[in-house]
C-alpha cells in the first residue's frame, strides 16, 4: 500500500459524458502528478500540481483538466469523452517535485 | 526529446533463469533512471534507481547499472521466481531544464515465469 488512494477504483460512461476522477496523495506530500496508460499511447505524463499550483503539462487534451485543493487532494475532469479516452488513470505523489514518487492503484475508466 | 526505449515482450522464463530486460534512453543532462513493476491490477511500485553515471540499483536481487556512455539502464536478475512475473517500466526523470520532475516511461515488457 503506497499510501495514495484513488476512487473510483472501475468507472464506466458513455461517449460525450464528463467525469472526475479523485486522487489523496501521501501524508505530508505536496506534489501530484497525473498518468494515462493505454494499450496504444503507454505511460504518459499528464500535468503535475505542487501544493496548490498547477507546475508543468505533459500530452494533456484540452478536454482535460485538473486542479489540486487546499488539502492537497486533487481532482482530473474529463470532459466531452471519446472512446479512446478508455484507460487506467493513475496519480503519483511525492513531498517534492524531486522527491520519490509513488503510485496509486489507478481508476480504470471506459467509455461505451 | 527525451525517451526511452525497452524491449518487446512479452518475456516467458521458467523459475530460477537469468533475466535481462534492455532498456536505452535519450535525454539531455543528466537524468535519474528508474525501474518500476506493476503487478496485475496493481499500481506501480518503485523497484529500483540510480541517479548518476555508475551507479548501480539494487533491490530484491534485481539490479541495473547506469551506463551513461550507452545510455543503458539494463534490468537483471540471477535467478527469477514466479512471484516476479508483471510489467516492468523503465523510466527517467529529467530534474533541470524545466523539467518538474515527471516520469518519462518507457512501454513495459511483461514477464511471466513458469514453475
Amino acid at each position: 500500500d503506497s499510501g495514495v488512494t484513488q476512487t473510483p477504483k472501475h468507472l464506466i460512461t458513455a461517449t460525450g459524458q464528463r467525469v472526475t476522477l479523485r486522487c489523496s496523495p501521501r501524508s505530508g506530500d505536496l506534489s501530484v502528478y497525473w498518468y494515462q496508460q493505454s494499450l496504444d499511447q503507454g505511460l504518459q505524463f499528464l500535468i503535475h500540481y505542487y501544493n496548490g499550483e498547477e507546475r508543468a503539462k505533459g500530452n494533456i487534451l484540452e478536454r482535460f483538466s485538473a486542479q489540486q485543493f487546499p488539502d492537497l487532494h486533487s481532482e482530473l475532469n474529463l470532459s466531452s469523452l471519446e472512446l479512446g479516452d478508455s484507460a487506467l488513470y493513475f496519480c503519483a505523489s511525492s513531498v517534492g517535485w524531486k522527491d520519490e514518487q509513488y503510485f496509486g492503484p489507478g481508476t480504470r475508466l471506459t467509455v461505451t | 526529446g527525451n525517451s526511452v526505449t525497452q524491449m518487446e515482450g512479452p518475456v516467458t522464463l521458467s523459475e530460477e533463469a537469468f533475466l535481462t530486460i534492455n532498456c536505452t534512453y535519450t535525454a539531455t543532462g543528466y537524468p535519474s533512471l528508474f525501474w518500476y513493476v506493476q503487478y496485475p491490477g496493481e499500481g506501480l511500485q518503485l523497484l529500483l534507481k540510480a541517479t548518476k553515471a555508475d551507479d548501480k540499483g539494487s533491490n530484491k536481487g534485481f539490479e541495473a547499472t547506469y551506463r551513461k556512455e550507452t545510455t543503458s539502464f539494463h534490468l537483471e536478475k540471477g535467478s527469477v521466481q514466479v512471484s516476479d512475473s508483471a510489467v516492468y517500466f523503465c523510466a527517467l526523470r529529467r530534474l533541470y531544464g524545466g523539467s518538474q520532475g515527471n516520469l518519462i516511461f518507457g512501454k513495459g515488457t511483461k514477464l511471466s515465469v513458469k514453475p
